[in-house]
């Protein structure tokens, strides 16, 4: 059965840092993997979408980039910005499984001013 | 502006007083899907649909119904509904085979 796990739950970092968020999976069988980010009681809204076929997707300052064979994703965030302060979840989507995409619990961001 | 669009952001009700929360999408997507998001226990799966008239149960369907009559809607109707549904609900919607999903707004529901 699919895992997907982002660790730390919480991170706090100074405003200008540049930071790394992981999520790992247990089963490299994947369509894809997407980054989104939510706002306190808000919806998610898509980041960056990774198709298994690639190694990497950049987008304004974040970069995400995905390694199938260990199970790893991480999103790169440079330059950090008291307006990136938010949850971000990784998600994946299984081959062969066009039901759903499993959510990871997501990393709450704080951008410390 | 391509979007999925909820309907209403926020609804307290009461214990068994059936309602109905709506969502569109103006992009032609195929899939829609409906997830609920609690503290502790991330998002799950509710239902989903592969296409109009194609419905099925995602992880916890219990006491939820969906339609799917035309592509573009599909509405979550809860005909009792009890304390535990109190949840943020989120619909999704994606296009095959290579699709990201796209989330609605979410709407906050309380059962009193």
């Amino acid at each position: 059965k699919q895992e997907v796990t982002q660790i730390p739950a919480a991170l706090s970092v100074p405003e200008g840092e540049n930071l790394v968020l992981n999520c790992s999976f247990t089963d490299s069988a994947i369509y894809n993997l997407q980054w989104f980010r939510q706002d306190p009681g808000k919806g998610l809204t898509s980041l960056l979408l990774i198709q298994s076929s690639q190694r990497e997707q950049t987008s304004g300052r974040l970069n995400a980039s995905l390694d199938k064979s260990s199970g790893r994703s991480t999103l790169y965030i440079a330059a950090s910005q008291p307006g990136d302060s938010a949850t971000y979840l990784c998600a994946v989507r299984e081959l062969n499984r066009d039901d759903k995409i499993i959510f990871g619990k997501g990393t709450r961001l704080h951008i410390l001013p | 502006e391509a979007q999925v669009t909820q309907n209403p952001r926020y609804l307290i009700t009461v214990t068994g007083k059936k309602l109905t929360v709506t969502c569109s999408q103006n992009m032609n997507h195929e899939y829609m899907s409906w997830y609920r998001q609690d503290p502790g226990l991330g998002l799950r799966q509710i239902y989903y649909s592969m296409n109009v008239e194609v419905t099925d149960k995602g992880d916890v369907p219990e006491g939820y119904k969906v339609s799917r009559k035309e592509k573009r809607n599909f509405p979550l109707i809860l005909e009792s509904p009890s304390p535990n549904q109190t949840s943020l609900y989120f619909c999704a919607s994606g296009q095959p085979p290579d699709y990201g999903y796209t989330f609605g707004s979410g709407t906050r529901l309380t059962v009193v």
